[in-house]
């Protein structure tokens, strides 16, 4: 398994803004992930972060509102642009078990309020 | 493209008591894994079981088991001898074999367990 860490682990921000939110693991990882989870909602994929190249982002998703930084094999950052009131959720970032078994281990979340 | 379905919003059991919670899935893809996650109101996602699709034997873990109906494309985790720490959204998710390939969830299913 794995341990990741994520700050802040809550903010409250105003429309327009900026936040950038960090992920560190314990370990070395191949890949990253970036979830949203909306009030009441599942998890939706933002993009996935491999270390040296550019972050994949799903459908629905952009670049120019979530840049996503991955320096190295242990950290990642995912920026939330010019955020608006639609964009309060949770932000989880995750990483996936080295080998075959895929299991994802999650960090503890970051809480985003949008006033 | 694969769907993951859990048709049960909300569930409560008596402290002590099983419970069984549903997930069905739709793929066209032969390999795959399938994984239920809890996330309890510290909203740390957190992996109870994963069953590989090329095993027959349902995985158990502890109090915590499935019944995987391949041919059903039916995903069940059923919980034993309920603890008021099971608590929790429940979220069955699948992905599909092979490298740089996402995990899918459902929509979750809040469980109560009652004193």
């Amino acid at each position: 398994s794995a341990v990741i860490s994520q700050k802040p682990s809550r903010d409250i921000c105003q429309r327009g803004t900026s936040l950038t939110i960090q992920c560190q693991v314990d370990s070395q990882v191949t890949m990253m992930f970036w979830y949203r989870q909306q009030p009441g909602q599942s998890l939706t994929l933002i993009a996935t972060a491999n270390q040296g190249s550019e972050a994949t982002y799903e459908s629905g998703f952009v670049i120019d509102k979530f840049p996503i930084s991955r320096p190295n094999l242990t950290f990642s950052t995912l920026t939330v642009s010019n955020m608006s009131p639609e964009d309060s959720s949770i932000y989880l970032c995750s990483v996936e078990a080295s080998g075959t078994s895929y299991e994802q281990y999650f960090g503890p979340g970051t809480r985003l309020t949008v006033t | 493209a694969q769907t993951v379905t859990q048709s049960q919003p909300e569930m409560s059991v008596q402290e002590a008591e099983t419970v069984t919670l549903s997930c069905t899935y739709d793929t066209s893809e032969s390999n795959y894994y399938l994984f239920w996650y809890k996330q309890p109101p510290s909203r740390q996602m957190i992996l109870v079981i994963r069953q590989e699709a090329y095993k027959q034997q349902n995985a158990t873990e502890n109090r915590f088991s499935v019944n995987f109906q391949k041919a059903a494309k039916s995903f069940s985790l059923k919980i034993s001898d309920s603890q008021l720490g099971d608590t929790a959204m429940y979220f069955c998710a699948f992905r599909v074999s092979g490298s740089a390939r996402q995990l899918t969830f459902g929509s979750g299913t809040q469980l109560t367990v009652l004193p």
